[in-house]
Formats: C-alpha cells, structure tokens, sequence
C-alpha cells in the first residue's frame, strides 16, 4: 500500500521520559511535516523537512528534534515529557516544494498521552 | 503570521446544502486547501483553490476570492457521514509552502 505510516499508533508514558515517533512514506514524496494537534483540535505545523533538510522549525521546544536519516523518513524525538505535551502527532508528506503544495498526504496520527 | 478564521460548529439536516466559510489574512498566498477530519481519524483532502472562482467536485465545490481573502466549502446533498471537522488551511510562499491551518469547523448533520 503507498501511504504515510506513522508508528506507534498509541503513547502513553510517564513525565520525564523519553520516546520517540517514526514516520515513514512510500509516496516519493520530497517534503515531510509534523503537526500537533491539540485538544481543542488545531492543528498546527512544528516541522518540515525538504529532501532530509530542515525547512520550517516553528516555535517548539528544544526538547523535540527532528531526524530524517532519508527523504523517506522523519522521526521524533521528545526529550523530557511534559503533561503539555499530550496531544496527537500527525506526519504528512508532499510532492511539490518551491512552487507550492498540492495537497498533503497524512498519517493516520500518533495519540501520546503523558501521565 | 497570518490569522485563518472559520466557525466552531455548524448544524444542518440531511439531504440540505451547507456553505463553511474560511477568511484569511496572508502575505505571500500560495493557494487554499480544505480537508475533512473525521474524529479519530487523519485529515483527507477535499479541495485546492489558487485563482478565483468555483471548484466543484461532486457534491462538494469550493470557492476563492483572493481579493477579499475568503474562501467557502458548499456541501450538497448531505449525508449523516459528512459530519465531521473541516479545516481551511492556506499556503503561503513566506513560511516554505507548509500549510497552516484554521482551527476548523465541526460540522453535525441530522436526520
């Protein structure tokens, strides 16, 4: 199946830990993204990555970081979980960059609970 | 930055038509997309517009005025599967093409 696949689908874990969430996508796709959605459901942009190079780093702790060992795969790392943190973690990927977007193709989510 | 505003909830019966209005304010404007996010689920692509006017696809059509920075979703026909969230998100040539997202519209549909 060509799609976006994110792993794990579920997260729970307690504060102060460590974990991370991988994403991976067989579309050919050049740009990566992830986005966190919140309780209030918004969905809002944290990274982007074009080609395995960092685009977009919006206002997001230092505890996340991003890897994207090929232009298949963008993982994230948390370091330190916060209560805050919880919320469900979309990746998505896209064809076009540069000359716009013609649509994202997103993962089916990453729900963290912190407790 | 730029502001993306649509209404929290909306209500409309089955077999009704259903207009979602989206306003933006943007530099840079890229192109205006709407998803549709059922609860639990990802988002999934709905429609694209870059130059005014309609853009229909089945039962629903989108419309852009750059000029006025608005945009609509028009839902036909309703179904009780069309209740879910729809996003309005824009694409902007100022923060790398990524899309930013209103904080969406619930939609309930009943019978």
């Amino acid at each position: 199946d060509t799609a976006v696949s994110q792993t794990p689908k579920y997260l729970v874990t307690q504060m102060g830990n460590d974990k991370s969430i991988k994403c991976e996508q067989n579309l050919g796709h050049d740009t990566m993204y992830w986005y966190k959605q919140d309780s209030k459901k918004f969905l809002k942009i944290m990274f982007s990555y074009n080609n395995k190079e960092l685009i977009i780093n919006e206002t997001v702790p230092n505890r996340f970081s991003p890897k994207s060992p090929d232009k298949a795969h963008l993982n994230l790392h948390i370091n330190s979980l916060e209560l805050g943190d919880s919320a469900v973690y979309f990746c998505a990927s896209s064809q076009e960059f540069g000359r716009g977007t013609y649509g994202y193709t997103f993962g089916s989510g990453t729900r963290l609970t912190v407790v | 930055g730029q502001n993306i505003d649509q209404p929290t909830e909306m209500t409309a019966t089955e077999g009704a038509i259903v207009q979602i209005n989206c306003t933006y304010q943007t530099s840079g404007f890229n192109g205006l997309f709407w998803y549709q996010q059922h609860a639990g689920e990802a988002p999934t692509f709905l429609s694209y517009n870059v130059l005014d006017g309609l853009e229909e696809k089945g039962r629903f059509s989108s419309f852009l005025s750059r000029s006025k920075g608005y945009s609509y979703l028009l839902l036909k026909e309703l179904q009780m599967k069309d209740s879910a969230s729809y996003l309005c998100a824009v694409s902007n040539s100022n923060s790398g093409y990524a899309l930013n997202f209103g904080k969406g519209t619930s939609l309930l549909v009943t019978p």
